[in-house]
């Protein structure tokens, strides 16, 4: 497989379920991104991991916790969502984390709803 | 605070020209990027822009100017498959990339 694969790439979960999105990348990239797209609105960045250390955190609610056990896999653990959680998370690497003309490779997303 | 400006929606005709406006308010700059995303799959890199003028691409064309904090996509030749949302990107002084909504351009027969 090439490039970043995301699984599932559908979720349905209650408020009080608990479940993992799995992001895994090919493409020897050093860093990794979870975003939150919903409707109309900007992309929202979750986490940032360099190296497989989190570099970044934007104030993000902890009932996502995010993990990174190695440069080439990320994962979203989810536990008691809301509704307005509900959207598409996506997944990408870049070669490096910071330096300015650094491009994104995306996975195609989880779209998440939450009862 | 930052932000970044598009039109929410365009309309064109299959064969035709667009241009997409992106306007920008960073704290900083360090280049300003283009993505492509068709329904349901992942946003996929088009260009990049970190100097004044005009990047050309094949049928895509970035244009910035950053004194006017201002930037356009130029899509020529429209095709079905050109149906997408359109997503500008700035990197600020912090390297962190602020996003705009995106725009969704329907082509038309």
């Amino acid at each position: 497989e090439t490039g970043v694969t995301q699984t599932p790439r559908h979720l349905v979960m209650g408020m009080t379920n608990k479940k993992s999105l799995k992001c895994e990348q090919h493409l020897g990239h050093n860093a990794m991104y979870w975003y939150k797209q919903s409707a109309k609105k900007p992309l929202e960045l979750m986490f940032v991991y360099s190296l497989e250390e989190r570099v970044e955190n934007n104030s993000v609610p902890s009932r996502f916790s995010p993990e990174c056990p190695n440069s080439s896999h990320l994962f979203l653990h989810l536990h008691t969502l809301q509704p307005e959680d509900s959207a598409l998370y996506l997944c990408a690497s870049s070669q490096d984390a910071g330096s300015g003309a650094n491009v994104l490779t995306f996975g195609a997303g989880s779209r998440l709803t939450v009862l | 605070g930052q932000n970044i400006d598009q039109p929410t929606e365009m309309t064109a005709t299959e064969g035709a020209i667009v241009q997409i406006n992106c306007t920008y308010q960073t704290s900083g700059f360090n280049g300003l990027f283009w993505y492509q995303q068709h329904a349901g799959e992942a946003p996929t890199f088009l260009s990049y822009n970190v100097l004044d003028g005009l990047e050309e691409k094949g049928r895509f064309s970035s244009f910035l100017s950053r004194s006017k904090g201002y930037s356009y996509l130029l899509l020529k030749e429209l095709q079905m498959k050109d149906s997408a949302s359109y997503l500008c990107a700035v990197k600020n002084s912090n390297y962190q990339l602020i996003w705009g909504a995106g725009t969704k351009l329907i082509i038309k027969p």
